[in-house]
């Protein structure tokens, strides 16, 4: 079974562009959540998604968006960004609702310059 | 905020030896899953262990939970050079819907 796949892996942008993120979860899984690791912040809760539906948002500003497809691949996009952004962005989905594993990706690392 | 604190914060040991690590945790949970990450790369899942579950085991790795005390612990026994990793654990509650929140994690360094 492959694993939880994200692209890019790595991304250079400048302040005040836009960037979208991908994950594909893992075949089955239709939960799919990102989160945002920081030196400074550690890792941080963005949001989730659930059949195509966001169930639960972390602490961000509205910059910070995502989506869920029918096929629960999910995506992020962060617009108008700050050098703050710059972290490793991952996603992790999970098979079920409770009590089940979440299986994370490798991670986008977003350098914004 | 964090919901895990784990401690300590870094730990260097020999090849051979073991190496325990804490977390705590503020509020009741549904489970706590434990991950390591090496380098700023992603996240390998270790293991889940349920609220009602007080010790589980995988292979090197024991993790126990004393949900009186909110607090898990990681042994890896006969360490090493390629646990060398930050290792996090996070807690998972019954209306997190799917957020899990991680502690700041503990940097293992192995050495041969």
């Amino acid at each position: 079974k492959a694993g939880v796949t994200q692209t890019p892996r790595y991304l250079i942008k400048t302040r005040g562009q836009q960037v979208t993120l991908s994950c594909s979860p893992i075949s089955g899984h239709r939960s799919v959540s990102w989160y945002q690791q920081t030196p400074g912040q550690g890792l941080q809760f963005l949001f989730e998604y659930f059949s195509e539906t966001q169930r639960n948002k972390g602490n961000f500003p509205g910059r910070f968006s995502g989506r869920q497809f029918s096929n629960s691949r999910s995506e992020m996009n962060v617009s108008t960004l700050e050098l703050g952004d710059s972290a490793l962005y991952l996603c992790a989905s999970r098979g079920g609702q409770v009590n089940t594993e979440a299986f994370f990706g490798q991670g986008t690392r977003l350098t914004v310059v | 905020s964090q919901q895990g604190e784990e401690d300590p914060q870094a730990l260097s040991i020999q090849e051979g030896e073991n190496a325990t690590m804490n977390c705590s945790y503020k509020t009741s949970i549904n489970n706590l899953q434990w991950y390591r990450q090496n380098s700023g790369r992603g996240l390998v899942h270790l293991i889940l262990i349920r609220s009602n579950e007080r010790e589980k085991h995988s292979g090197r790795l024991r993790v126990t939970l004393d949900t009186s005390k909110k607090s898990s612990s990681l042994l890896i026994t006969a360490s090493r050079a390629a646990d060398t990793a930050s290792y996090f654990c996070a807690t998972d509650k019954d209306d997190s819907w799917g957020k899990l929140q991680f502690g700041a994690g503990t940097q293992v360094v192995v050495t041969p």
